[in-house]
């Protein structure tokens, strides 16, 4: 089945500080990927859509220069979280599409956010 | 608005069988999704209906009526690693997965 991974699967970073995220998907190309963010006892909540090539595509209510998502391949995706403070400190999840249904979506693992 | 409503927290003890139910109100309809998330994980792909009817996958079967905005996941033969959230999504017209809040399962020996 298709994969997705994500790197780092957990970070601790000091509040002010910026932190990349990556996602990839690894045997598949990706046309589109999504960016979700989830907080505890929470569900998964999208941030953004990202597809390659062009600008990505930010939900109601999320800060396009606080959260800064590249999408250069069709298997990299990166979600930059510039300036971190406490508050971002988070669960974040991208997803990757197979094809061109959104049926065809792979999770990536995770990655654990934590801002001191 | 949109809207999918799922219970927050279920019981229910290893062996028997649950049923979580999922309404949705949305802007068109192109299928639901039901995924598997274990704490600090990544949720998992459990089933897929876009048709009316019931779809059975091993221990785990998945119900839509699309008339009623209305599915359910029936897990049978519970075990303890099923204890797990439940997340409900609703593809829309535009092709936007809408999320449920989750339904949290504890399985109890």
């Amino acid at each position: 089945g298709a994969v997705v991974s994500q790197h780092p699967s957990w970070v601790i970073c000091k509040s002010g500080t910026s932190v990349k995220i990556e996602c990839r998907s690894l045997d598949f190309q990706a046309t589109t990927m999504f960016w979700y963010r989830q907080f505890p006892k929470q569900s998964l909540m999208l941030m953004a859509t990202s597809n390659e090539g062009s600008k990505a595509t930010y939900e109601q209510g999320v800060e396009k220069d606080k959260f800064l998502i590249n999408h250069a391949s069709l298997t990299l995706s990166t979600l930059t979280v510039t300036s971190a403070h406490p508050e971002d400190s988070s669960f974040y999840i991208c997803s990757a599409i197979a094809g061109l249904e959104v049926s065809e979506q792979y999770f990536g693992p995770g990655t654990r956010l934590t801002v001191t | 608005g949109q809207n999918i409503d799922q219970p927050t927290e279920m019981t229910a003890t290893e062996g028997a069988i649950v049923q979580i139910n999922c309404t949705y109100q949305t802007s068109g309809f192109n299928g639901l999704f039901w995924y598997q998330q274990h704490a600090g994980e990544a949720p998992t792909f459990l089933s897929y209906n876009v048709l009316d009817g019931l779809e059975e996958k091993g221990r785990f079967s998945s119900f839509l009526s699309r008339s009623k905005g209305y599915s359910y996941l029936l897990l049978k033969e519970l075990q303890m690693k099923d204890s797990a959230s439940y997340l409900c999504a609703v593809v829309n017209s535009n092709y936007q997965l809408i999320w449920g809040a989750g339904t949290k399962l504890i399985i109890k020996p």
